[in-house]
């Protein structure tokens, strides 16, 4: 059975602070992993990765996975009370999506 | 723009009272798939499209139904509602070889009474 696991499951920090959020992951048919951000409302799109070591990048977000070890972290700097949500990884596995249950973070000012 | 337009925004129905959610996208995607959200369970996958008349079963397909007669539109079909289907459903869609993952709607909230 596919699984995708995030840790931790809830997370508050101080404005300011760096968080950073883990997703480990046993599929067969790997194909992609994937970061979302949902606020109350539809996920949004982060990151796709699907290659080791390769860090991708926006603004204070950046993300990398490791294919050997099965694992995924999202990093975010310098957090602002904007960042609150809850970020989900998923796993492209053959034509399904698999969802971890998400990190719930809470930057307070 | 491009979006995925799920209808309706929330509905409340009773028991056995079949109902239809509607999913429309407007950016060509192949792909499509709804999937259900619950508190302390995350986000599953009902079914899925490769397109069109082409569909198969997520992790939770029971009590589901799903056509894609169009590429644009992926309905959800529950044929007798329970108490155990109300949730957060989700539409979203992607091109199936991209690099952008998945487009969302904004999701239906079902109650079942």
């Amino acid at each position: 059975e596919d699984k995708v696991v995030q840790s931790p499951l809830s997370l508050v920090v101080h404005e300011g602070d760096t968080v950073t959020l883990n997703c480990s992951y046993e599929v067969t048919n790997f194909r992609s992993l994937l970061w979302y951000k949902q606020e109350k409302k539809a996920p949004t799109f982060l990151f796709m990765l699907t290659s080791s070591g390769i860090e991708k990048k926006s603004g204070r977000l950046s993300s990398i996975l490791d294919k050997k070890e099965l694992f995924s972290i999202l990093n975010i700097t310098a957090t602002q009370t904007g960042d609150s949500a809850v970020y989900l990884c998923a796993v492209e596995a053959g034509y399904a999506l698999n969802f971890g249950k998400g990190t719930s973070l809470l930057v307070t000012p | 723009e491009a979006q995925v337009t799920q209808n309706p925004r929330y509905l409340i129905t009773v028991t056995g009272k079949k109902l239809t959610v509607t999913c429309s996208q407007n950016m060509n995607h192949e792909y499509m798939s709804w999937y259900r959200q619950d508190p302390g369970l995350g986000l599953r996958q009902i079914y899925y499209s490769m397109n069109v008349e082409v569909t198969d079963k997520g992790d939770v397909p029971e009590g589901y139904k799903v056509s894609r007669k169009e590429k644009r539109n992926f309905p959800l079909i529950l044929e007798s509602p329970s108490p155990n289907q109300t949730s957060l459903y989700f539409c979203a869609s992607s091109f199936w070889q991209d690099g952008y993952g998945y487009t969302f709607g904004s999701g239906t909230r079902l109650t079942v009474v």
